[in-house]
């Protein structure tokens, strides 16, 4: 089956514009788990949805959302974007996303750049 | 809280040589999920090997396999035969118990040497 997709695969925008990322699941995956990736603090968790409903969140400021459809895909949006939120940004699905749950595959990852 | 300890920022092995990546964890759940992906330097996290931690058999995938000690908290990856091609980043990680929010460490980089 088709793995994890996300688009675009790279991205370069200017600071105060924003930005909306896509990811699509692997099919049957109902998770779909956002991962911000810099040199400096290594992968962090943004955020998680399930059944288009935020499941769980990581530390970063309101600038940063997320939104699940039906069909599982996942959009994250980056408002008001900054020079530090340079990075790639990963996305991943899985069936679940419980501890039993032995799936968990991420997408090629958005390389976004802000000048 | 939980944590994930890499200590290994970098790793040699001569080709075809076995090499241990370390990795201990941290967390007062009794169900978690640990991973193990390789980072190539395009960028894409490949998934390598799962263990859940009611699994009492280490989990073994082709060349790589977990070395889990529950009562040590650790989960060490053991890559066998290393090919060129292994030469990547190498993250492990933790799932909750609930939730799809995976907690990596900081990651190994192996070099593979001809």
């Amino acid at each position: 089956k088709a793995g994890v997709t996300q688009t675009p695969r790279y991205l370069i925008k200017t600071r105060g514009q924003q930005v909306t990322l896509s990811c699509s699941p692997i099919s049957g995956h109902r998770s779909v788990s956002w991962y911000q990736q810099t040199p400096g603090q290594g992968l962090q968790f943004l955020f998680e949805y399930f059944s288009e409903t935020q499941r769980n969140k990581g530390n970063f400021p309101g600038r940063f959302s997320g939104r699940q459809f039906s069909n599982s895909r996942s959009e994250m949006n980056v408002s008001t974007l900054e020079l530090g939120d340079s990075a790639l940004y990963l996305c991943a699905s899985s069936l679940a996303g419980h501890h039993g749950d032995n799936e968990q595959f991420f997408g090629p990852g958005t390389r976004l750049t802000v000048l | 809280a939980q944590k994930i300890t890499q200590t290994q920022p970098g790793m040699f092995v001569q080709e075809k040589e076995a090499v241990t990546l370390d990795c201990t964890y941290d967390t007062s759940d009794q169900s978690y999920g640990l991973f193990w992906y390789k980072q190539p330097s395009s960028g894409e996290m490949i998934f390598l090997i799962y263990q859940g931690s009611y699994d009492e058999q280490n989990a073994t995938e082709g060349r790589y396999s977990l070395n889990f000690q529950k009562a040590r908290k650790s989960a060490n990856l053991v890559i066998s035969a290393s090919q060129l091609g292994d030469s990547a980043m190498y993250f492990c990680a933790m799932r909750e118990a609930q939730g799809g929010k995976l907690i990596f460490g900081q990651g190994t980089e192996l070099s593979v040497k001809p």
